[in-house]
């Protein structure tokens, strides 16, 4: 089993639409949870954190769910610039920075 | 405020030669990891140091591979002798020691290798 798994997609969704992604998660341990962004050729980029309690961004809500460890991202009123990998990322272990990325989301929102 | 550093964006050569990629962190982050992507395997981490010592370099594909950290803002991945198998997009990226949480990774804009 993957350390941290993704339905690779593609999510293909009209403009306008809202769309989730889910993530789950192989250690249970994991205590930092991650939603980053990769646009074609471009580097991976922080989208947001996910807390415990959940949390919001704009369009963008993230979701944990420690008991049955997988982590959500919801993205509201789809944007055509919001096309993008999605990719899901949880500490590796609690020694260090290591971070474990998912194998990514591909979304492409058409107008 | 300067991101992650990395140069060549591009690197283009023949098989057997050495490449050598460089990175420079963000000022004040203490952790740095060299990752590959690829289509088929995705982002893998290849080694990472904390405070300039190498931590974990299992993910070091072979001996062909190496990394150093001289000092906290320079870095540089090797491969001797390259083989077009290592074709792809290297990415450093640097992070800093958290209070509680682990700290999210900044990246920089990668190098792009083709060894032909």
């Amino acid at each position: 089993r993957k350390e941290v798994e993704q339905d690779p997609g593609p999510f293909n969704v009209p403009e306008g639409a809202t769309v989730a992604f889910n993530c789950t998660y192989s250690n249970s341990a994991s205590q930092s949870f991650f939603w980053y962004r990769q646009d074609c050729r471009k580097e991976p980029k922080l989208l947001m954190s996910v807390y415990s309690s959940g949390n919001e961004d704009g369009r963008f809500t993230a979701q944990l769910n420690r008991a049955s460890q997988y982590i959500s991202l919801l993205i509201r009123d789809s944007k055509l610039s919001d096309s993008a990998t999605y990719l899901c990322v949880v500490n590796h272990n609690n020694a260090g920075n290591m971070l474990t990325f998912g194998g990514g989301t591909r979304l492409m929102v058409k107008p | 405020d300067a991101g992650v550093i990395q140069s060549p964006r591009h690197e283009v050569t023949e098989m057997g030669q050495e490449v050598t990629l460089r990175c420079k962190p963000i000022s004040g982050h203490d952790y740095l990891f060299w990752y590959r992507q690829t289509m088929m395997r995705g982002l893998e981490l290849l080694i990472y140091f904390n405070n300039n010592v190498p931590i974990d370099d299992s993910g070091m594909p072979e001996d062909r591979f190496s990394a150093k950290m001289p000092n906290a803002s320079f870095s540089t991945l090797k491969i001797q002798p390259s083989e077009p198998r290592d074709s792809a997009v290297y990415f450093c990226a640097s992070s800093r020691t958290g209070s509680v949480w682990n700290q999210p990774q900044h990246f920089g804009d990668g190098t792009r290798l083709s060894i032909l």
